[in-house]
């Protein structure tokens, strides 16, 4: 079944524990992102990746790093969290001429991410 | 800078009501991209539809339709006799078709509510 898959999809931390969200896509998409969703806010978008070594900010980067050592990961790390990463967080993938040609991102089911 | 707007925050109807939630967006490249996604109280998204930026043409399906005008740049989302089912948050987004058409950029979505 093709799918994006995250994990964990829970999570209560503590601030400047160091956490990783993972991301993972079994369809061969070239294109990643991440996303986080506050209420009032929509989503927004915190990295993309279009190709595997291909990263780029998206609109709230801060306090986030990612990487793209393989097509289908795509983690997205917390190095020192803080309470305002408290967030609701998506990755999404496409093919990346897929995303112009049908529009279709492929989320995944979301990571509720709680920083005390 | 690219920006989308939804300044419609909530709406509520009752059931078989015409409905149209309003997107409003900014950006400074001549060719974009534009797209609506649902996402239902189960917390997935779901993509609608996708609109090139040289492509005017209004789209139906079903009870959906979306009026896509440049001059006042505006993507409309419009809900033909409401149902129970379509109660969700509706995102309008962005991407540029430039050399940055990974920067995806999301309205801060609408929360639709269709009562019985």
């Amino acid at each position: 079944e093709a799918q994006v898959t995250q994990n964990p999809r829970y999570l209560i931390t503590v601030t400047g524990k160091k956490l990783t969200v993972t991301c993972s896509q079994n369809m061969n998409h070239e294109y990643m992102s991440w996303y986080r969703q506050d209420p009032g806010l929509g989503l927004r978008q915190i990295y993309y990746s279009m190709n595997v070594e291909v990263t780029d900010k998206g609109d709230v980067p801060e306090g986030y790093k990612v990487s793209r050592k393989e097509k289908r990961n795509f983690p997205l790390i917390l190095e020192s969290p803080s309470p305002n990463q408290t967030s609701l967080y998506f990755c999404a993938s496409s093919l990346s001429g897929g995303l112009l040609n049908t529009g279709e991102l492929f989320f995944g089911e979301g990571s509720r991410l709680t920083v005390l | 800078a690219q920006k989308v707007t939804q300044a419609q925050t909530e709406i509520s109807v009752v059931e078989k009501e015409d409905v149209t939630l309003d997107c409003v967006y900014e950006t400074r490249d001549t060719t974009y991209y534009l797209f609506w996604y649902k996402q239902p109280p189960s917390g997935e998204l779901v993509f609608l539809i996708r609109r090139n930026s040289f492509d005017e043409q209004n789209e139906i399906s079903g009870r959906y339709s979306w009026n896509f005008q440049k001059s006042t740049s505006s993507f409309n989302f419009t809900i033909t006799a409401s149902q129970v089912v379509d109660s969700a948050v509706y995102f309008c987004a962005l991407i540029p078709g430039g050399t940055s058409y990974g920067k995806l950029t999301f309205g801060q979505g609408t929360i639709l509510t269709v009562h019985p």
